[in-house]
């Protein structure tokens, strides 16, 4: 079936380096969400991506959409430590967009 | 103010027994979900409910039973016939399919 796989599934920095989380689908996503779950809460929208090849900024996150609409990036940019927190990329399944597909995650902790 | 409201934060099953999580919406979204998550995976989902009084199984549905008799609330049943309950369980709604999803705080169910 459809798969959403996120690497890394942990990583530790120091504050102030950046950060790279990697999303990659076995098929093509007519688009992909950004979640972040800080912890003990609860996953909280971050972005959408639709088009082919998007790049969308948030102060100092940056999102990209590959050009075949198969894989994804967030890059954090000089970390801080309210950036702490696990970070989940989602796309819609084939047969109804309403079900969305989960990458694992990827857990950022920050050493300050 | 708006948003979605998950009860108890904190439950506790006996083996055997059936327990209910509840999650109440006052976003007037149509669509809502529940997604089960264990440490280190992803979010996965378990059912969802696009109208009132109808309902679609999600990927791991077995053990499982939702009800969606009014637009604001719908409740998931955990029953005995689930092994492996312990788990964060989180409520999700949306106001369209494959738009953002919205998360309540999330249940943490564990077995005595």
């Amino acid at each position: 079936g459809q798969q959403v796989m996120q690497i890394p599934q942990y990583q530790h920095v120091q504050e102030g380096e950046d950060f790279t989380t990697y999303c990659n689908s076995s098929t093509t996503l007519s688009n992909i969400q950004w979640y972040k779950q800080r912890p003990g809460g609860h996953p909280v929208f971050l972005i959408q991506l639709v088009k082919s090849g998007e790049v969308k900024k948030q102060k100092r996150l940056t999102f990209q959409f590959g050009e075949a609409k198969k894989n994804s990036s967030l890059h954090i940019t000089a970390t801080q430590t309210t950036d702490v927190g696990t970070y989940f990329c989602a796309g819609p399944r084939i047969q109804g967009a309403q079900k969305l597909v989960f990458g694992q995650g990827t857990r950022l902790t920050i050493n300050p | 103010d708006g948003g979605i409201t998950q009860s108890p934060k904190y439950l506790f099953r006996k083996e055997g027994q059936n327990v209910t999580l509840s999650c109440e919406q006052n976003l007037n979204h149509d669509a809502m979900y529940w997604y089960r998550q264990d440490p280190g995976q992803g979010l996965r989902l378990i059912y969802y409910s696009q109208i009132v009084n109808d309902f679609q199984k999600g990927d791991i549905a077995e053990g499982y039973s939702v009800s969606r008799e009014k637009k604001e609330s719908f409740p998931l049943t955990v029953t005995s016939a689930q092994k492996n309950p312990t788990a964060f369980y989180l409520c999700a709604s949306s106001p369209l399919r494959g738009e953002k999803l919205f998360f309540g705080s999330g249940t943490q169910l564990s077995v005595l």
